[in-house]
């Protein structure tokens, strides 16, 4: 059961244009994180946020964490085609082992 | 310096044979995940190491699967009797302490195919 509902699963649009991606849940996160995926890698980190309604800015790229901790959102400002990968959002809970609940993904895809 | 390392990077296997997957954490880290990826998926969690222990095991999905750490840095992960759903690719994450938020490094995970 995936407890964190990604949309779109999949995203084609030019570069320059701008976009959102949704990471959405009925479950209370401690944590959410944001991951981008290459193919045959593994995914690397772009941030966490731990507060409700926290907003944080890296570069182009805009992480809000909704303020009931249960969705986030990622915003890419024009786009270029090194921004295409799969991106994952992921949910962890205090207290335990910290695993990290991960999302189906959003596949995509800046042509030039 | 060195990140995470898995190997081998791709096995080929037949149903119902035993394979085993290694995974190399960062030196000095002593949290330890794996994880496995289905096409189309997300990562999803198996077990959890905490030094040499193992401390949360829940997402393992049947005794087919067991993993080991015996010195608290590498890891080994082990398939008995594999089956064609086990196809994935598995993925080993290490963290610094396995706290609250602590970032979690990838390796690039190995891709298993049973025939």
């Amino acid at each position: 059961t995936q407890l964190l509902e990604q949309s779109p699963q999949f995203l084609s649009i030019q570069e320059g244009e701008n976009l959102t991606v949704y990471c959405n849940s009925s479950s209370v996160f401690s944590s959410l994180q944001w991951y981008r995926q290459e193919p045959g890698e593994g995914p690397v980190l772009l941030v966490t946020v731990v507060t409700g309604g926290e907003v944080k800015k890296l570069k182009r790229l805009t992480f809000q964490f909704g303020d009931a901790r249960k969705d986030s959102s990622l915003h890419i400002t024009a786009a270029q085609p090194g921004d295409t990968g799969l991106y994952l959002c992921a949910g962890g809970r205090q207290g335990g082992s910290e695993k990290l609940v991960f999302g189906k993904g959003t596949k995509l895809t800046v042509n030039p | 310096g060195a990140g995470v390392s898995q190997t081998p990077s791709n096995k080929v296997t037949e149903k119902g044979k035993y394979v085993e997957l290694r995974c190399d954490p960062i030196s000095g880290h002593t949290a330890l995940y794996w994880y496995r990826q289905s096409l189309g998926q997300g990562p999803e969690f198996l077990i959890y190491f905490q030094g040499t222990g193992a401390a949360d095991d829940s997402g393992l999905p049947n005794d087919r699967f067991f993993a080991v750490r015996p010195e608290g840095s590498v890891s080994t992960l082990k398939i008995q009797r594999t089956e064609r759903g086990d196809s994935a690719v598995y993925l080993c994450a290490s963290s610094g302490t396995g706290g609250f938020a602590d970032t979690q490094y990838f390796g690039p995970g190995t891709r298993l195919t049973v025939l």
